[in-house]
């Protein structure tokens, strides 16, 4: 079955800086790659995603890059902000996203420090 | 438009006892999902549903049940609790196609 493995656990970083999650997946038939924030308390909302036949996609401060060759998606964050501060999560589909089930990775806490 | 809510917000059980966690979506979703999330362990599927009246098995549907009478519904229920149930559940819906789930504000509940 589809495995993903999401790094680094934890990460740590300066207000404007940049923040960099990366995600990879075994099942190649995956083709869909959403990511969720997850504040404190709260429940997890998309803020990006990216389907197999694009390699990246921008909104903003936010990216998302693909490397379906080599199963691994990454999220970008620029410039970042004290509200950027929650955990990530990223994902994967499985079977193909026939039934839209994702397969979601451990999570990254991001700490954004003033 | 409510989107996905949960009832209960929060619960305590004791070891044995069960218990139903309901799950509703006023977005006409056809595809609706039981996560259970753990310290670590980011989110888990527990059972999913493709549609009113059907159900199917997520990674960990073990001491687990569910049922979909009613499209906007999506019960899970458990029959018999045990400590290691403890966790925060969250159920989400999607369209047909696929695409964004969206989540309701989790239930967090306790095994005693």
């Amino acid at each position: 079955g589809e495995n993903v493995e999401q790094h680094p656990s934890t990460l740590s970083v300066q207000e404007g800086d940049s923040a960099v999650i990366k995600c990879t997946y075994s099942d190649s038939a995956s083709n869909y790659f959403p990511w969720y924030k997850q504040e404190l308390g709260k429940r997890p909302q998309l803020i990006i995603d990216i389907r197999s036949n694009v390699g990246e996609k921008k909104d903003q401060r936010i990216a998302v890059t693909l490397n379906k060759t080599a199963k691994h998606f990454s999220l970008h964050i620029t410039e970042t902000q004290p509200e950027d501060s929650a955990v990530y999560f990223c994902a994967a589909s499985m079977d193909g996203g026939a039934t839209n089930k994702l397969i979601f990775g451990t999570g990254t806490l991001l700490a954004v420090q003033p | 438009n409510a989107g996905v809510t949960q009832t209960p917000k929060f619960r305590v059980l004791k070891t044995g006892q069960s218990m139903t966690l309901l799950c509703a979506q006023d977005m006409n979703h056809e595809y609706m999902y039981w996560y259970r999330q753990d310290p670590g362990m980011g989110l888990r599927l527990i059972h999913y549903s493709v549609g009113e009246g059907t159900t199917a098995k997520g990674e960990v549907p073990d001491g687990y049940n569910v049922s979909r009478l009613k499209k906007q519904n999506f019960l899970l229920g458990l029959e018999s609790a045990a400590p290691s149930q403890t966790s925060v559940y969250f159920c989400a819906s999607s369209f047909l196609d696929g695409g964004e789930q969206f989540f309701g504000p989790g239930t967090r509940l306790t095994v005693l």
